[in-house]
């Protein structure tokens, strides 16, 4: 079936701009993940969602992030007025359940200008 | 806080030849461990998660094994080919609250040459 799909695949902003970053999990998948991978380093937790309620956004680094999952399946990760040390992949990851193996989408790389 | 180091950092190796990639982690309270894949300007591609009762799993040439009370994984890769060159990454899921939250090395990056 069908993977974990994210749009756009590459979005370059001008620092002070807001993005939106759209993420479509496993058909059926409770849970669902956000993470951050800077250049060279491993994907950093961000936020986790289990249908449509965000259990945990103890990763997201300011208050200019904001994820949500409105209707427990589509989540949009919203940064504000962007920051170059924004600059990094961001990856979308859902499973069956919180512990269940993780499936990864081919991410967002966000360049901010 | 749940530190994951890859070691080494970087593999060059000539095609044919079996290899073992290491992983280390320093709290051994551990729910499972996965292994990804990572190709350039990809995502991840998950290879083989073990869950914490078990020491070994086994996928086609893919062997991961797991010792929670050492803290260390290892990856073999028999038979390497040139389409195994990728960056391979260790993500850990830690057992009790928070079991969800992956926390990652900074990978492998390996290379077969033909």
């Amino acid at each position: 079936g069908a993977g974990v799909s994210q749009s756009p695949r590459y979005k370059v902003a001008k620092r002070g701009q807001d993005v939106a970053l759209r993420c479509d999990p496993i058909s059926g998948h409770v849970s669902l993940f956000w993470y951050q991978q800077a250049l060279g380093q491993g994907p950093e937790f961000l936020t986790y969602f289990q249908n449509e309620a965000q259990l945990d956004k103890s990763g997201l680094p300011s208050d200019r992030f904001f994820a949500e999952r409105p209707e427990g399946s589509v989540s949009t990760l919203k940064i504000q007025r962007t920051q170059q040390e924004d600059s990094a992949v961001y990856l979308c990851a859902s499973s069956l359940e919180a512990t269940y193996e993780q499936y990864f989408g081919p991410g967002t790389r966000l360049t901010v200008t | 806080k749940q530190e994951v180091t890859q070691i080494p950092a970087a593999l060059s190796v000539p095609e044919g030849e079996n290899l073992v990639l290491n992983c280390s982690f320093t709290d051994s309270a551990i729910y499972n461990l996965q292994w990804f894949r990572q190709d350039p300007g990809k995502g991840l591609t998950s290879l083989l998660l073990i869950q914490s009762s078990q020491r070994e799993q086994t996928s086609g040439r893919l062997n991961a094994s797991l010792d929670k009370s050492s803290g260390r994984s290892t990856l073999y890769i028999a038979a390497s080919q040139p389409g195994d060159s990728a960056t391979y990454l260790c993500a850990v899921n830690p057992s009790g609250a928070g079991s969800y939250q992956l926390t990652f090395g900074k990978g492998t990056k390996l290379s077969v040459i033909p």
